[in-house]
């Protein structure tokens, strides 16, 4: 079982369309990381939201943070094809490890 | 600086070979990890180290070793491979002070024949 659940696995839309892809858990963490992924590449971190209710925005992407800490949401407005790639939500436990999410595959055809 | 570097990218073992996956970093991270990426289940913790000569045992680490001698090196050994060890792997690296900023290096891509 994972402790992070993301949602959908896959989305595939048309360039300058929205997108939304979901972190759940049922635990409370003291951040929440996502990374995103390229093909043939490690993750690259974007973005690590701390604060309940918690809003980041990264250029057309905007990262929200659950009020209870434990789900976040990334949204992304008009995407573009460079916007493709494997989106990872983390989180860290106490012991430092770690966990993340399976990930969500995004394809913006052009 | 080159960040996180691993060799090899590729490899590919028969069943019951052996063999060390090298990763190193040279920004002075005290904290270092190994992962295995496979499809539909993220990235899971193998092993990790908060310094030199501390090691410890993440998710998955049946059928693996590590050590760390030094704050720049962390191999990864596969001690008698199976074909459920193919995967890609990654290692990164994050300073004490901020654990959950890990930086990752470009992977290496195991096939165990």
């Amino acid at each position: 079982t994972q402790l992070l659940e993301q949602s959908p696995q896959f989305l595939s839309i048309q360039e300058g369309e929205n997108l939304t892809v979901y972190c759940n858990s049922s635990s409370v963490f003291s951040s929440l990381q996502w990374y995103r992924q390229e093909p043939g590449e490690g993750p690259v971190l974007l973005v690590t939201v701390v604060t309940g209710g918690e809003v980041k925005k990264l250029k057309r992407l905007t990262f929200q943070f659950g009020d209870a800490r434990k789900d976040s949401s990334l949204h992304i407005t008009a995407a573009q094809p460079g916007d493709t790639g494997l989106y990872l939500c983390a989180a860290l436990s106490n012991d430092y490890k770690l966990s993340f999410g399976a990930g969500t595959t995004v394809t913006v055809r052009a | 600086n080159a960040g996180v570097t691993q060799t090899p990218k590729f490899q590919v073992l028969k069943t019951g070979q052996s063999m060390t996956l090298q990763c190193a970093q040279d920004m002075n991270h005290e904290y270092m990890s190994w992962y295995r990426q496979d499809p539909g289940m993220g990235l899971r913790l193998i092993h990790y180290s908060v310094g030199a000569g501390i090691t410890d045992q993440g998710e998955v680490p049946n059928g693996y070793n590590v050590s760390r001698s030094t704050t720049e090196d962390f191999p990864l050994r596969l001690l008698s491979a199976a074909p459920s060890q193919t995967s890609v792997y990654f290692c990164a690296s994050s300073t004490r002070l901020e654990p959950d900023t890990q930086y990752f290096g470009p992977g290496t891509r195991l096939t165990v024949l």
